[in-house]
């Protein structure tokens, strides 16, 4: 079966410094990843995916992450926290071997200290 | 253009009532999700729609849980004899092709059993 793992159910940051938010997944088969954000009031929507090619992808408002086959990794990075950053985010992933089926994280919560 | 939406915003019912949540997905989306999100924890999956068929209904908990999608938009979630359990936010998404596209979420029903 298919996990994600999210370490951290809350991460707190100052304003301006890094923002590191750890996914770490089981599949037997290359999946693909994915992390959502959740604003508040808001429904979820994609801040980026790795899918095939390169390991290092960029999302929206200067999020990025990588994806580390040897460390069954997909860790969301931003080198500057913006307020606007407080958020719930999310972690996903889908292997094509189970059919059409989505496995979320149980979320990070990331609070953004002016 | 119009997003994902969902009807009603919030719905409250007895133990033992039947409830209908609606999802209309953005015009020319084949694909279409359901999920269940529940206090604290990411969204899980019930049910996935290409085209009109149920190309994967795994996630659904029981057969008190039914979804259909007749003419391959618009998509209702059924509950039966619904339980305290089942309290939750119900999300849908859609995307235009598969389960490895963008899902763009719908802000999500709230659904109390009381």
């Amino acid at each position: 079966a298919q996990s994600v793992t999210q370490l951290g159910s809350h991460v707190s940051v100052s304003e301006g410094a890094l923002v590191l938010l750890r996914c770490n997944y089981s599949s037997s088969v290359p999946p693909y990843l994915f992390w959502y954000v959740q604003y508040p009031n808001q429904g979820l929507q994609l801040l980026l995916k790795y899918t095939t090619g390169a390991t290092l992808v960029k999302g929206i408002n200067g999020f990025e992450a990588e994806f580390k086959k040897s460390e069954t990794s997909f860790h969301l990075t931003k080198p500057s926290a913006h307020m606007s950053d407080a958020a719930e985010y999310f972690c996903a992933v889908s292997v094509s071997n189970t059919g059409n089926q989505f496995y979320f994280g149980t979320g990070t919560s990331l609070t953004v200290i002016p | 253009g119009a997003g994902v939406s969902q009807t009603p915003s919030n719905k409250v019912t007895e133990k033992g009532k039947y409830v209908e949540l609606r999802c209309d997905p953005i015009s020319g989306h084949t694909a279409l999700y359901w999920y269940r999100q529940s206090l604290g924890q990411g969204p899980e999956f019930l049910i996935y729609f290409q085209g009109t068929g149920a190309a994967d209904d795994s996630g659904l908990p029981n057969d008190r849980f039914f979804a259909v999608r007749p003419e391959g938009s618009v998509s209702t979630l059924k509950i039966q004899r619904t339980e305290r359990g089942d309290s939750a936010v119900y999300l849908c998404a859609s995307s235009p092709r598969g389960w490895a596209d963008t899902q763009y979420f719908g802000p999500g029903t709230r659904l109390t059993v009381l």
